[in-house]
């Protein structure tokens, strides 16, 4: 099963907005609306960050935010701080042939 | 509190076997879907397998079908998967992971996680 495809790496200064695609199959982005979206620091677990497209969970700055546009989520951060710098990873279901779910290959996010 | 501990990673050769344990936690075990999602070292997140909260469902990743059994004891709050045949791309941080509430495909509580390495 080929992954879910995200940009290696994006950066933005402290302040500013970015936003991070993940991209794929119909079957897996545009068919069902079960993205979501992890961050994972070094070292660490990763922590959930929306969940099915654009829900946040209770404890996430709302700063964050997701979307979806036919096969292409987007994580988009606004007031970008120093502690937002991570891996971010996308993830979805399918179930069109046979269950599975799948994550992108992680973005690297840099605050200048 | 959630708390999801995982148990039971360390070196092992080349076709043996091992058998992770993840210990829940701060929650009604018994009523949540669970998952394995393994990473291996500076890689991405690769899921593994999921089981339904009463066990009565089980669905594995490509590269573990086959070789790998999840499991799950509700009177115990305990997850485990059963890996067998390992191989050296088997080597990852192994985390259990809880889905949403119902039947959901995101984590949102994850263990520390598990290392396991595979190598002669």
């Amino acid at each position: 099963q080929s992954a879910l495809t995200q940009p290696a790496s994006v950066s933005g200064s402290p302040g500013q907005s970015i936003s991070i695609s993940c991209t794929g199959p119909s079957s897996y982005v545009g068919d069902y609306n079960y993205v979501s979206w992890y961050q994972q620091h070094p070292g660490k677990a990763p922590k959930l960050m929306i969940f099915d497209v654009s829900n946040r969970p209770s404890g996430v700055s709302n700063r964050f935010s997701g979307s979806k546009s036919g096969n292409t989520a987007s994580l988009t951060i606004s007031g970008l701080q120093a502690e937002d710098e991570a891996n971010y990873y996308c993830s979805s279901y399918t179930s069109s042939s046979t269950l599975y779910v799948i994550f992108g290959g992680g973005t690297k996010l840099t605050v200048l | 509190q959630v708390q999801l501990v995982e148990s039971g990673g360390g070196v092992v050769q080349p076709g043996r076997s091992l058998r992770l344990s993840c210990a829940a936690s701060g929650f009604t075990f018994s009523t949540y879907g669970m998952h394995w999602v393994r990473q291996a070292p500076g890689k991405g997140l690769e899921w593994v397998a999921v089981i339904w909260y009463d066990g009565s469902k089980k669905y594995y990743g490509d590269s573990v079908k086959g070789r790998f059994t999840i499991s799950r004891d509700n009177s115990k709050n305990m997850l485990s998967l059963q890996m067998n045949s390992l191989r050296a791309e088997d080597t990852a941080v192994y985390y259990c992971a809880r889905a949403g509430f119902g039947i959901t495909w995101y984590y949102d509580y994850w263990g520390q996680g598990t290392l396991v390495t595979v190598s002669s």
